[in-house]
């Protein structure tokens, strides 16, 4: 079973803003990051680290933690965001060097 | 521009091995700061972290394959693979190869995916 909890689904309308939590142990140790996965896709990386984008990633994709959990906000959603979203982090116990969430569906509507 | 590219048999019998290699090309695989390992998703499911090699040797995998994976490295052919014994419908699923990077301050990402392969558990 997962270590990190994700909401199943998230629905926003378009131009609005939306947050997608992840919630577990090891966020209090390790930042989570965050992928973006299309249907057919290979994931893609949004966010990592306290809140950082890779090249070509636009600025409406940001980050946030607190205590155990990490947040990804979409600040004017797009209908291109409609996606799977996961999170993943290290974990502090040995038994899991790195884990997902569960995933979120996020539906722009 | 780095690039991962997956290949092996897209069908597998039961209880026989599943063995996947991933070509990397546009940078070395033995570069520090970086593990190369493997992600699976069973269809309609979610993302499995399953394993990864660091710096061709320390190797960690999910508890919940360790008795069955094995991961590793030829640098020879800037290639590495994965190899999972004894398997059953579970683990059909697509399978992502993928470079993880880990920065100065600890924090880590996987910033490079192959485009998957699907893999077929069936006789």
């Amino acid at each position: 079973s997962s270590e990190l909890t994700q909401d199943l689904a998230v629905s926003v309308a378009l131009g609005q803003t939306v947050t997608i939590t992840c919630q577990g142990d090891s966020l209090k140790t390790y930042y989570a990051s965050w992928y973006q996965q299309k249907p057919g896709q290979a994931p893609l990386l949004v966010i990592y680290g306290k809140n950082n984008r890779p090249s070509g990633i636009p600025d409406r994709f940001s980050g946030s933690n607190s205590g155990n959990t990490a947040s990804l906000t979409i600040t004017g959603a797009q209908a291109e965001d409609e996606a799977d979203y996961y999170c993943n982090s290290r974990d502090s116990s040995a038994n899991h060097p790195w884990v997902f969430g569960g995933g979120t569906k996020l539906t722009v509507l | 521009q780095l690039q991962l590219q997956e290949s092996g048999p897209g069908l597998v019998n039961p209880s026989e091995t599943l063995s996947l290699t991933c070509t990397v090309s546009g940078g070395s695989i033995t570069t520090t700061r970086h593990y190369w390992g493997w992600i699976r998703q069973p269809p309609g499911k979610g993302l499995e972290w399953m394993g990864n090699i660091y710096y061709g040797e320390t190797t960690y995998y999910d508890p919940s394959l360790r008795s069955r994976i094995t991961i590793s490295v030829d640098t020879s052919k800037n290639q590495f693979s994965l190899k999972l014994n004894s398997v059953t419908a579970a683990d059909t699923a697509a399978y992502y190869c993928v470079r993880t990077s880990s920065t100065s301050g600890g924090i880590t990402l996987i910033d490079y995916w192959g485009p998957g392969i699907s893999v077929t558990v069936s006789s």
